[in-house]
């Protein structure tokens, strides 16, 4: 089976000021590692990927993401938030190769950056 | 390139009623899915197909059907349907199990 927690219901940061949203999976063979942002309304907008190789993962608008499988988490990480960052935020996996072709999502965690 | 399109974007209905929610998507992606999203349970898998005449059941399949007998298309059926059901439902695609879904804008509904 495949699963994904988010520990945080809500993250307040600073504008300026670094940020991370948490994220741990679990899964039988290697991870294929997803984020997704929502604003109010709206589908889901894909962030960043893990499939192989680097651990330290580039995405949209500034996100990165770091894959540490011995302790099975790929944080999101962001040097400097904006306002405009502010959404909801959800880690997805899938069992990579084979299994399940599905993917799992998270519960979600709001992002809240105060001026 | 409209991406993923569903229609209606917001439905009401009664107990017991049945309707479609539909799903076209214009990229030629092979993979497509239905999720259901709930206050704070993130998106669970409804139903999903890996392509044309092959579908599956996802996480909470009951009281949903599914068909797909086009790349493009994946309505979502609700053949009775009940206030438990009322939530939004997202349908997604992608190219390849190793790409990102893109998703459509949803489908509120509201059972009374």
């Amino acid at each position: 089976a495949q699963s994904v927690a988010q520990p945080e219901d809500q993250v307040n940061v600073a504008e300026g000021n670094p940020l991370t949203v948490k994220c741990t999976y679990s899964v039988s063979g290697n991870p294929y590692l997803f984020w997704y942002v929502q604003y109010p309304n709206r589908g889901l907008q894909f962030l960043l990927k893990y499939i192989t190789g680097d651990n330290l993962v580039k995405g949209s608008y500034g996100f990165e993401a770091e894959f540490n499988k011995s302790q099975t988490s790929f944080h999101l990480k962001k040097p400097s938030a904006l306002v405009s960052d502010s959404a909801l935020y959800f880690c997805a996996v899938r069992e990579g190769d084979t299994g399940r072709r599905a993917l799992t999502f998270g519960s979600g965690t709001r992002l809240q950056v105060q001026p | 390139n409209a991406g993923v399109t569903q229609t209606p974007k917001f439905q009401v209905l009664k107990t017991g009623q049945s309707m479609t929610l539909q799903c076209a998507q214009d990229m030629n992606h092979e993979y497509m899915s239905w999720y259901r999203q709930d206050p704070g349970m993130g998106l669970r898998l409804i139903h999903y197909s890996v392509g044309a005449g092959i579908t599956d059941q996802g996480e909470v399949p009951n009281g949903y059907n599914v068909s797909r007998s086009t790349t493009e298309d994946f309505p979502l059926r609700l053949l009775s349907a009940a206030p438990s059901q009322t939530s939004v439902y997202f349908c997604a695609s992608r190219r390849s199990h190793d790409q990102p879904q893109h998703f459509g804008d949803g489908t509120r509904l509201s059972i009374l």
